[in-house]
């Protein structure tokens, strides 16, 4: 399978904390993308970091890839209980038409 | 903010009968394309679309898929025979680029139930 892989498969934390969700992919990648799925909606973009960058910052999103590992995190910081939703990780894997993998993703529970 | 719009957002239908999932992309994106999730499974790839051709395809999308840019604000999914194992949401996406920083912009889905 070229998809990635999440984990944890759930996360509950509180209000204020930090949430940390990891990816693993097994495939040579150019870039990596993390998406959000609100509960019966569609999927939003959160961030894509490229094959030769290691780190990369979106306002409370943090996001850093080891393409020698093949995996990357997603680091929420001081969660809020709208950040509550699940949480995948996307790569093109081998292909270079537009293809994007997913992983069975984190469910990412924040309570008030 | 631009959206992609998906109708109808639900669709029951007979198994056997055709279905028709109608997107808009936003206007200015050239790739677009078709997710599907099966309810507790993964989001899959069903195929994406660039210069009025198919770009590729998975082994999901078999001959009773087809896609279409009738004109040149619409992306429809169309499935000749549903089966039961269609049902499904199915999402349509589009993008600038292939490796765009702002990724791919999803539509909210159409929920199909095939019966």
């Amino acid at each position: 399978s070229q998809q990635g892989e999440e984990d944890p498969q759930a996360l509950s934390i509180q209000e204020g904390e930090n949430a940390t969700m990891n990816c693993s992919y097994k495939t040579s990648i150019n870039n990596l993308q993390w998406y959000r799925q609100n509960s019966g909606r569609g999927l939003v973009h959160l961030i894509l970091i490229r094959s030769n960058e290691r780190e990369k910052h979106s306002g409370r999103l943090r996001v850093t890839l080891d393409t020698s590992k093949k995996s990357s995190s997603l680091l929420i910081t001081a969660s809020r209980a709208a950040d509550t939703a699940s949480y995948f990780c996307a790569t093109p894997g081998g292909s270079t038409l537009g293809r994007l993998y997913f992983g069975r993703g984190t469910q990412l529970t924040v309570w008030p | 903010e631009p959206e992609v719009t998906q109708t109808p957002s639900h669709q029951v239908t007979q198994m056997g009968q055709e279905v028709i999932l109608r997107c808009v992309p936003i206007s200015n994106h050239l790739y677009f394309y078709w997710y599907r999730q099966i309810l507790g499974q993964k989001v899959e790839f069903l195929v994406s679309f660039y210069n009025n051709e198919i770009s590729e395809k998975s082994e999901i999308f078999d001959d009773q898929f087809s896609v279409e840019r009738p004109d040149g604000s619409n992306f429809t999914l169309k499935i000749r025979s549903t089966k039961l194992e269609d049902s499904a949401m199915y999402f349509c996406a589009s993008s600038y680029l292939l490796d765009s920083e702002h990724g791919y912009t999803f539509g909210s889905g159409t929920r199909l139930t095939v019966v």
